[in-house]
């Protein structure tokens, strides 16, 4: 069964540094995701992506983040500069459709992000 | 915010029993969805139930929704230990790519 997949599982940095995680969706999907979960909150959409560009991001995030498809397969999530808040755990998800009719989303295993 | 929020924060049950997670939502939605998400790991969708729809199962999983008074609940039968997770409730934001998720409902089941 295809599923998406993350990198790295758990990635330690200090403040200030750029950090990169890696997501390869589900192979057929157009419609790409980035969450994130503070440890004991509930999870945060952060971004969505289509047709090479963002369709909708939330208010977490700024200019800080980034987000890129440099490839047929990667799907990227780019902190320029890590804060102590950024601290979380990252999920990446893939959906075929989106909108109204219902995007059910898959969702890969996460990337923890320390910074210290 | 069309966040869902569910209820009861946690719930502790026995082997065999069953366990019934609610969620209420505040706004109109096209679908609402639920998710499971194991100590630690990623989401897992269980289920959609559209907006049209007042109940739906699958498997030992029974949704049901009232648009009319924004809730749904999930109803999982027979519980297993292996059930032992977080349950949460998504809505989809107005643009239709976004999930809102609630903080979701604690199962503990116990053998």
């Amino acid at each position: 069964e295809p599923e998406v997949t993350q990198t790295p599982s758990h990635q330690v940095t200090q403040m200030g540094q750029e950090v990169i995680l890696r997501c390869v969706p589900i192979s057929n999907h157009l419609y790409f995701y980035w969450y994130r979960q503070i440890l004991g909150q509930k999870v945060e959409f952060l971004v969505s992506f289509y047709n090479n560009e963002i369709s909708e991001k939330s208010e977490i995030f700024d200019d800080q983040f980034s987000v890129e498809r440099p490839d047929g397969s990667n799907f990227t999530l780019k902190i320029r500069s890590t804060k102590l808040e950024d601290s979380a755990m990252y999920f990446c998800a893939s959906s075929r459709l989106a909108g109204g009719i219902g995007n059910e989303q898959f969702f890969g295993p996460g990337t923890r992000l320390t910074v210290l | 915010s069309q966040q869902g929020e569910e209820d009861p924060q946690a719930l502790s049950i026995q082997e065999g029993e069953n366990a019934t997670m609610n969620c209420s939502y505040k706004t109109s939605i096209n679908n609402l969805q639920w998710y499971r998400q194991n100590s630690g790991r990623g989401l897992v969708h269980l289920i959609l139930i559209r907006s049209n729809e007042r109940e739906k199962h699958s498997g030992r999983l029974r949704v049901t929704l009232d648009t009319s008074k924004k809730s749904s609940s999930l109803l999982i039968t027979a519980s297993r230990a292996a059930d032992t997770a977080s349950y949460f409730c998504a809505t989809n934001s107005n643009s239709g790519y976004a999930l809102n998720f609630g903080k979701g409902t604690s199962l503990l089941v116990t053998p």
